[in-house]
């Protein structure tokens, strides 16, 4: 059963240290995207790639926020420092695009529960 | 950036009953998905629609794209406890280069 898979599940870190969430999209999907989810805002768009490549991080804080893919199987979204603000849901999915013009069906893991003291 | 609006915000009804959810926005989509999510996991797709005046049917579910794709509602029939869930539509824009979400439908149904 593939699946999206995402660590940790759970996060509590300290203002100002460093949190990796990593993802592992579902073999031969072609498109990873990072959401962040809170009561207040919803599911965010943080970043998205295509073949590995960044298409739009322009929902990321550029100062704190980094995502990359390092390999076709891991994705990582950092943030550096952490500030009790960043206390979200963080979804990584992933997505096959056959063509452009057509629209991606996301398949989402668990999620990275992170809380910032 | 495209915005979906999502109506009612909360709903809660006694099983058995019949709702509806709509999905709007002022931007044109090349397809629209329809997403529930349960405490404590992902959400998870449920449908796409693509062409305008789309209806789909997934067991009590009907699923209705607007003709000029620009908006979707979601149709419930005797409704159950198993469908409470957060209800999220997401429009992938014209060049499909985004996903972009609704605030979503947090639904209740009461046995």
């Amino acid at each position: 059963d593939a699946r999206v898979t995402q660590t940790p599940r759970h996060k509590v870190t300290e203002m100002g240290q460093e949190v990796t969430m990593r993802c592992q999209p579902i073999l031969g999907h072609n498109t990873v995207f990072w959401y962040r989810q809170t009561m207040m805002q919803g599911l965010e768009l943080l970043a998205y790639f295509r073949n590995r490549a960044p298409l739009d991080d322009s929902g990321m804080p550029k100062d704190r926020f980094s995502a990359e893919m390092p390999d076709a199987t891991l994705a990582t979204l950092k943030i550096q420092p952490s500030e009790p603000r960043d206390s979200a849901v963080y979804f990584c999915a992933s997505g096959l695009v056959h063509s452009e013009g057509a629209g991606t069906e996301a398949f989402f893991g668990q999620g990275t529960r992170l809380t910032v003291v | 950036t495209q915005l979906l609006e999502q109506s009612p915000q909360f709903l809660s009804i006694q099983e058995g009953e019949n709702l509806t959810v709509y999905c709007n926005s002022s931007s044109v989509f090349s397809s629209l998905q329809w997403y529930r999510q349960e405490p404590g996991e992902g959400p998870v797709l449920l449908v796409t629609v693509v062409t305008g005046g789309e209806v789909k049917k997934l067991k009590r579910l009907t699923f209705q794209f607007g003709d000029a794709r620009k908006d979707s509602s979601l149709h419930i029939t005797a409704a159950q406890p198993g469908d409470t869930g957060l209800y999220l539509c997401a429009g992938a824009g014209g060049s499909a280069r985004q996903l972009t979400f609704g605030s979503g439908t947090q639904l209740t149904v009461l046995p």
